[in-house]
């Protein structure tokens, strides 16, 4: 089934550990995103990528890091969790940045750090 | 000021209401508009975009108003399906998308 596809779905992390979360799509799409969700704030755009090869900071970008090697995966790395990084985190794609405004999201990754 | 405000809610209606959502952005420089749907611990999908002249989709009508700079959605004839948050969302051209935090529908039987 087309579309995009995250995980782990959930995870509990201790503090301090280092976490990758995997986002892989097969629509060809050019841009990728990172998103939090937290009660309250709403949708916040951590990192997200216009193409292969390159990168950029959103509203929230402390503390994570992203690479996008290919067109199909955009993992996000959690260097030394922090438990204010405990959040359903989204990752989507569109097929280009700019006037689409049609996001497709994964099904989301809840992260708890204790 | 946020980029894009929206009442969070909750708005309980009863089913076969009328209801009306709002959503302020504040950059006269947005250029494209739209409307996505989120479930209870569900990713968020799009419902519709917001074109200047006003567009239906079914039971559901957005407008746009850009002199004031505000976009409106809104649902005849709600269904208990309709119980969901929706997300005003702004595309300021080539930069990623800008999320309200949402509005919370509830749809009482």
């Amino acid at each position: 089934i087309a579309g995009i596809t995250q995980a782990p779905t959930s995870q509990i992390l201790a503090a301090g550990r280092r976490m990758t979360l995997r986002c892989t799509q097969d629509m060809r799409h050019n841009a990728m995103y990172w998103y939090r969700q937290d009660l309250g704030l709403g949708l916040r755009l951590i990192h997200y990528s216009n193409t292969a090869g390159t990168t950029g900071k959103g509203e929230v970008p402390d503390g994570y890091s992203v690479s996008r090697a290919n067109t199909d995966d955009f993992p996000l790395t959690l260097a030394s969790a922090v438990p204010s990084q405990t959040s359903v985190y989204f990752c989507a794609s569109s097929v280009q940045q700019g006037n689409t405004g049609e996001l497709f999201f994964g099904e989301g990754s809840r992260l708890t750090v204790l | 000021r946020k980029e894009v405000e929206q009442d969070p809610g909750p708005f309980n209606v009863p089913e076969g209401a009328t209801v009306a959502f709002n959503c302020t952005y504040s950059n006269s420089a947005s250029q494209s508009f739209f409307w996505y749907r989120q479930d209870c611990r569900k990713e968020p999908k799009l419902l519709m975009s917001v074109y200047s002249s006003g567009n239906e989709d079914g039971r559901f009508t957005a407008q746009l108003n850009r002199a004031s700079q505000y976009i409106s959605l809104l649902i005849r004839d709600s269904k208990l399906s309709d119980s969901a948050t929706y997300l005003c969302v702004v595309n300021r051209g080539n930069t990623p998308l800008v999320f309200g935090k949402g509005t919370r529908l509830s749809v009482i039987a």
